[in-house]
């Protein structure tokens, strides 16, 4: 069966910590790992990975993919309050995207 | 990116009757897709339309519950029909990447639509 995991499901930080959140899949036809932040209703794209190895990066925020380990990571460096949202990481296969369960991320001043 | 509006932001419904969600793109996208997020849970794939045949659904969902039109390529609608208070949700549209040649590996999501059934 086709799933992502994420982890951890919440976390609690302050401002000015660095955070990693993990995102595991296993995807039928796996064709790109897509890292969303949802604060209210929408979900707001961040990155989309498809090669191992390559680091994106945008400010504060970087994520890689490692496609042996059928694995994710993001990291956001020096965070802010405006950092707390869901994190949702998805996998596409074939016309399909498949989303975890996301990570809870709670920045205090 | 697309974009992407949705209506209603948001409403609240009797149990046993229906609600019509619309979708518009501003560009004209090959694939929509309608997701449910109900509270608390991560995103779940109800249907895929495409323009010019039947939405295609996912385990779970039926088109007598969950009928949807995409009578072209920028507009689709989702009604949700016999409501009850499980129905209660976040509903999201989203499109592939609709940018000559963006990937159409990344979807991007309309504002969704939050729906109470009392």
């Amino acid at each position: 069966e086709d799933k992502v995991v994420q982890s951890p499901l919440s976390l609690v930080v302050h401002e000015g910590d660095t955070v990693t959140l993990n995102c595991s899949y296993e995807v039928t036809n796996f064709r790109s790992l897509l890292w969303y932040k949802q604060e209210k209703k929408a979900p707001t794209f961040l990155f989309m990975l498809t090669s191992s190895g390559i680091e994106k990066k945008s400010g504060r925020l970087s994520s890689i993919l490692d496609k042996k380990e059928l694995s994710s990571i993001l990291n956001i460096t020096a965070t802010q309050t405006g950092d707390s949202a869901i994190y949702l990481c998805a996998a596409s296969g074939f016309n399909k995207f498949y989303f975890g369960s996301g990570t809870k991320l709670n920045v205090k001043p | 990116s697309a974009v992407i509006s949705q209506k209603p932001s948001r409403d609240i419904c009797q149990r046993g009757t229906s609600l019509t969600i619309q979708c518009q793109v501003d560009s004209q996208v090959t694939m929509m897709f309608w997701y449910r997020q109900q509270p608390g849970q991560s995103l779940t794939l109800i249907a895929t339309a495409n323009q010019g045949s039947e939405a295609t659904y996912e385990s779970g969902f039926v088109i007598d519950k969950f009928p949807i039109s995409r009578p072209n390529l920028t507009f689709s609608t989702l009604t949700v029909s016999n409501m009850s208070p499980e129905d209660s949700s976040i509903y999201l549209c989203s499109v592939e990447d609709p940018r000559e040649g963006g990937s159409t590996d990344t979807q991007y999501f309309g504002p969704g639509t939050r729906l109470t059934v009392l």
